[in-house]
């Protein structure tokens, strides 16, 4: 069975400063990966996805994240954080096919003036 | 619609009624999932529709809880005999077809209290 794990509940980051959100999964083959936001009270928009090709994918809000097969990784990347970017973020996991998305648990950004 | 749409936002009810979630997919969306979030618990997958069938039922926690979608299009989650650990965000998604590549459309999710 696929799995996500965000080992970070929380990270506060100072506003310019970068951000790394880690992700892990667990499943067999290429799995297709997800980052999504949620601010708060909001439903969850998706920031990008990567299902082959180039590991390093760009998403909107000028995240990007790099996908790593030998690590089982797919790290969420900024390289300067707005205080608009608080809120929690997810990775999902889903196979190639037709599968239902599996969500980590989630971390929430802090982002300090 | 242009998104997808989910009544109430907020319901409080008292333990032991019923309640009806609602959520109205993006139109010309195939595949409808309902999802809860409960604190600090991430999304657990309910339940997946494709069309007016449900396929996937697997992570609906008990048999309290049913969900039903009429016309390929809204979707109804109902919680009989709700309980105090119900209380949660539940959120459906849509997509066009059931291809994970695409991913899902959120909607901003129904808060659940029970008191």
């Amino acid at each position: 069975a696929q799995s996500v794990t965000q080992p970070d509940i929380h990270i506060t980051v100072s506003e310019g400063a970068s951000l790394e959100l880690r992700c892990n999964y667990s499943y067999g083959a290429t799995p297709y990966l997800f980052w999504y936001v949620q601010s708060p009270g909001q439903g969850l928009q998706l920031l990008l996805k990567y299902f082959s090709g180039d590991t390093l994918v760009q998403g909107i809000k000028g995240f990007e994240a790099e996908f790593k097969r030998s690590q089982s990784s797919f790290n969420l990347r900024k390289p300067s954080v707005h205080w608009s970017d608080a809120a929690e973020y997810f990775c999902a996991v889903g196979n190639s096919g037709y599968s239902t998305l599996t969500f980590g648990k989630g971390t929430m950004l802090l982002v300090s003036p | 619609g242009a998104g997808v749409s989910q009544s109430p936002s907020n319901k409080v009810t008292e333990k032991g009624k019923d309640v009806e979630l609602r959520c109205d997919p993006i139109s010309g969306h195939t595949a409808l999932y309902w999802y809860r979030q409960s604190l600090g618990q991430g999304l657990e997958f309910l339940i997946y529709f494709q069309g007016n069938s449900a396929p996937d039922k697997s992570g609906l926690p008990s048999d309290r809880f049913s969900a039903e979608r009429t016309g390929g299009s809204v979707s109804t989650l109902t919680i009989q005999r709700t309980q105090q650990e119900d209380s949660a965000v539940y959120l459906c998604a849509s997509s066009y077809v059931r291809d994970t590549r695409y991913g899902y459309t959120f909607g901003s999710g129904t808060r659940l209290t029970v008191v």
